[in-house]
């Protein structure tokens, strides 16, 4: 089977670094993505990784280890707009779909 | 199109009456999704559709729930007999091909059954 984990919610004040850590249990693994889902709205694509690493793009960078089945989003220079649910999300076995954790609720205040 | 398109946006419904949702794809995007929302849930896969190929249907929790896309296109998701726990966001999502493909997602359905 799959199980996705993460934290439920997270807080930070504007400017500051989090991470939000997803650790993941799977049979087989196909890749890894994060997805941001504001309050209301349909969730958008953040990142992709299949290979061990650090993928940085702009203020979002995500990591992730296949022998620890850890994967982490870090959001810099937070910014209010930043606070929303950060879905981490495995490739399922199938490779038909995605597998999501039940997200991380992030709140940024000033 | 400019993105992938649900319809309705809202339904309500009465316990045991029938629904049809409908996801209008990406143009060219061959990979259609169903998940379900449920409050303080995550997404719950439902069904994959990927070209021609045979749907994979493992998501679906009970045979009240089908779902079909007609030529490679629109896809509608049936929900028989609705029951109250069925409701929940139900969101569409299409990408170029499956797998490791970014996923675009709709504006999902939200369905209450009274």
């Amino acid at each position: 089977g799959q199980n996705i984990d993460q934290p439920t919610e997270m807080t930070a004040t504007e400017g500051a670094i989090v991470q939000i850590n997803c650790t993941y249990q799977t049979s087989g693994f196909n890749g890894l993505f994060w997805y941001q889902q504001h309050a209301g709205e349909a969730p958008t694509f953040l990142s992709y990784n299949v290979l061990d690493g650090l993928e940085e793009k702009g203020r979002f960078s995500s990591f992730l280890s296949r022998s620890k089945g850890y994967s982490y989003l870090l959001l810099k220079e937070l910014q209010m707009k930043d606070s929303a649910s950060y879905l981490c999300a495995a490739i399922n076995q199938a490779g038909t779909a995605l597998i999501f954790g039940k997200g991380t609720t992030l709140s940024v205040s000033s | 199109g400019a993105g992938v398109s649900q319809s309705p946006s809202n339904k309500v419904t009465e316990k045991g009456k029938d629904v049809e949702l409908r996801c209008d794809p990406i143009s060219g995007h061959t990979a259609l999704y169903w998940y379900r929302q449920s409050l303080g849930q995550g997404l719950e896969f439902l069904i994959y559709f990927q070209g021609n190929s045979a749907p994979d249907k493992s998501g679906l929790p009970s045979d009240r729930f089908s779902a079909e896309r007609t030529g490679g296109s629109v896809s509608t998701l049936t929900i028989q007999r609705t029951q109250q726990e069925d409701s929940a966001v139900y969101l569409c999502a299409s990408s170029r091909a499956g797998g490791r493909y970014e996923q675009y997602f709709g504006p999902g359905t939200r369905l209450t059954v009274t």
